[in-house]
């Protein structure tokens, strides 16, 4: 079946505009995840959902950052007002541990460059 | 704080050889330890993946070596292929459908 999916794949944003990322995760898979990539680096966690809810959003760097999955499937994550460091390659993964155990599937990402 | 802590940040191999990656981790509530491989503008893809109930995985030309007292695991890739040029990425989870804890990455090149 088809992957994770994430649209747009590129996105340039003048700093101060407010962006918004979408995911569509594996049919069936209830766990959805949020990661940030900066350059060079490894993915870090910014929020997870399990169905629509948003059970942990310890990694969202500000308040600026928005998540939401209100029917338990596809996933937006938004940036308010972004600014400079917000520039990186945003990620969702999905999994489903009833069928899949621990394997989270990850997207292609979204990159973000914010001028 | 980097709970995942990965060497070398960049690896050269020959072709046939031996690649040999280390991460050391901190919180020893870490119970599931996946590596991960990733190519330029794709996301990362499970590789294999350890608990710490066995010392090792052997999965086609891919181990893991697990170190449960000394909190360290290892990749090792036999008869590196040009092929797995790629940066590998090992990560930790403590319990079930949680966040994934992502090492720095290591860039390999597997040269002809």
């Amino acid at each position: 079946g088809a992957g994770v999916s994430q649209s747009p794949r590129y996105k340039v944003a003048k700093r101060g505009q407010d962006v918004a990322l979408r995911c569509d995760p594996i049919s069936g898979h209830v766990s959805l995840f949020w990661y940030q990539q900066a350059l060079g680096q490894g993915p870090e966690f910014l929020t997870y959902f399990q169905n629509e809810a948003q059970l942990d959003k310890s990694g969202l760097p500000s308040d600026r950052f928005f998540a939401e999955r209100p029917e338990g499937s596809v996933s937006t994550l938004k940036i308010q007002r972004t600014q400079q460091e917000d520039s990186a390659v945003y990620l969702c993964a999905s999994s489903d541990f009833r069928s899949a155990g621990e394997t989270q599937y990850f997207g292609p990402g979204t990159r973000l460059l914010v001028l | 704080q980097q709970q995942v802590k990965q060497s070398p940040q960049s690896l050269i191999v020959q072709k046939g050889g031996i690649s040999i990656i280390n991460c050391a981790y901190e919180n020893t509530a870490f119970d599931y330890f996946p590596w991960y491989q990733q190519f330029p503008g794709k996301g990362p893809a499970l590789l294999i993946a350890i608990r710490p109930d066995v010392s090792e995985k052997k999965e086609g030309r891919f181990t893991i070596s697990f170190n449960k007292s000394a909190k360290q695991f290892s990749l090792h890739i036999m008869d590196s292929q040009p092929g797995d040029s790629a940066t590998y990425f090992c990560a930790a989870m403590a319990g079930t459908a949680s966040k994934l804890t992502f090492g720095t990455g290591t860039r390999l090149q597997v040269t002809l």
